[in-house]
């Protein structure tokens, strides 16, 4: 089942502007991880935040972590087309063993020209 | 390209037939899951193996789904009796748990659709 929810479900920006989403989930958690996936294409791992960290940078991209709130969010500065994408937060559960991940629904990101 | 590979990549079966899907993990991995994806959703989880051994199979992974690992390389994902329902794209992942980051590599996937 879907642990996770993002927001919103779906994004339109122009080219320069920044994206933000939101993700929420239920569990107690080890990480908190943002994919990216390309139209019918396989997952690629942006960025991981463990759960003693608040905030992260990786080139264009923020991530913040609020454990008490249960809930993370992703900043894309600077957007470009490329970013065009489906963009998934994972939650890697305290419980449950295996560090299998559990997915949101997804929020869908089109950045136009 | 993360390094994962699986094959083929779509495949078309009718309803009732039998498929078998392969994943290649990245080489130093010893740990990797499977998980399908329907249309519009996040993938769910399935199943994943430490080396050869199988830890834990999702209740979704119904009786005419088996996954193998059998020297714990590659992987190979058996469906039986397809249903329509079976229709989904199924990933695979890797990763490698000591020396390494949490992170998992997912592979390009395998679209089902089951006519």
């Amino acid at each position: 089942s879907q642990q996770g929810e993002e927001d919103p479900q779906a994004l339109s920006i122009q080219e320069g502007e920044n994206a933000t989403m939101n993700c929420s989930y239920k569990t107690s958690i080890n990480n908190l991880q943002w994919y990216r996936q390309n139209s019918g294409r396989g997952l690629v791992h942006l960025i991981l935040i463990r759960s003693n960290e608040r905030e992260k940078h990786s080139g264009r991209l923020r991530v913040t972590l609020d454990t008490s709130k249960k809930s993370s969010s992703l900043l894309i500065t600077a957007s470009r087309a490329a970013d065009t994408a489906s963009y998934f937060c994972a939650t890697d559960a305290i419980t449950g063993g295996g560090n299998k991940l559990t997915f949101g629904t997804g929020t869908q990101l089109k950045v136009e020209l | 390209d993360t390094g994962v590979s699986q094959d083929p990549r779509h495949k078309i079966t009718k309803r009732g037939q039998n498929v078998t899907f392969r994943c290649d993990p990245i080489s130093e991995h010893n740990r990797l899951y499977w998980y399908r994806q329907t249309l519009g959703q996040g993938p769910e989880f399935l199943t994943y193996f430490q080396n050869e051994a199988q830890l834990e199979k999702s209740r979704l992974l119904s009786d005419r789904f088996s996954a193998e690992r059998p020297k714990g390389s590659f992987s190979t994902l058996e469906i039986q009796r397809t249903e329509q329902g079976d229709s989904a794209m199924y990933l695979c992942a890797s990763r490698k748990t000591r020396m390494g980051g949490d992170e998992q590599f997912f592979g390009p996937g395998t679209r089902l659709t089951v006519l």
